[in-house]
């Protein structure tokens, strides 16, 4: 069975310009996360979805930040525009929702930005 | 707001050595706990869990007991190899999907 896809695994950008990274859930989850993950430390929610839905934005940054689901399969996280502080790992997972919210969740490789 | 705190790295043992990396959390209710790994190069990987207090995670040779008297979830093992090398994050999901981890502990592994 594949795993959560992830794309690309590596980007570096010039600031202030726009970028976007692409996850395939793994078949069959219906929840899927985006995280972000700073260098040395633990990852951090940034945006749930439930099928297409948006169901925890709260710590997305939306001056600069969105996401979208189409069709509740992939989805893609977009910054624009960039800042230095953007540099960090963005990690994408997917769950099958049970009872509780409580599901495990499998998680991709990652895309790693470098902001310049 | 619910929190997970780790021990600090990094961890360096020589192989077959035992490992403790500790874990607590703050949380209210009953969270589940998790472990994942995370190798060079690669994405997180769930090492191990418990859903509930005094349930037992093992996976690997590594075990980690849901203690909710001392809110904690300490990982051990009896020996380790070189292969355990990576980084090692203590999880919580209290409720909503939202995992929240701590800030990791990097183990090395002497040959």
């Amino acid at each position: 069975e594949a795993g959560v896809v992830q794309s690309p695994r590596y980007k570096i950008i010039e600031k202030k310009q726009p970028v976007a990274f692409w996850c395939n859930p793994i078949s069959g989850h219906n929840t899927l996360y985006w995280y972000l993950q700073n260098l040395g430390q633990g990852p951090e929610l940034l945006i749930r979805y439930e099928n297409e839905e948006a169901v925890d934005d709260s710590q997305l940054p939306k001056d600069r930040f969105s996401a979208e689901r189409l069709k509740g399969v992939d989805s893609t996280l977009k910054i624009q525009p960039a800042e230095l502080g953007d540099s960090a790992v963005y990690l994408c997972a997917s769950s099958l929702s049970l009872a509780g919210g409580r599901n495990e969740q499998f998680f991709g490789p990652g895309t790693r930005l470098t902001v310049l | 707001g619910d929190s997970v705190t780790q021990m600090e790295g990094p961890v360096t043992l020589s192989e077959e050595a035992f490992l403790t990396i500790n874990c607590t959390y703050t949380a209210t209710g009953y969270p589940s706990l998790f472990w994942y790994v995370q190798y060079p190069g690669e994405g997180l990987q769930l090492l191990l869990k418990a859903t509930k207090a005094d349930d037992k995670g093992s996976n690997k040779g590594f075990e980690a007991t849901y203690r909710k008297e001392t809110t904690s979830f300490h990982l051990e093992k009896g020996s380790v190899q070189v292969s355990d090398s990576a980084v090692y994050f203590c999880a919580l999901n209290n409720q909503g999907g939202k995992l929240i981890f701590g800030q990791g502990t990097e183990l090395s592994v002497k040959p």
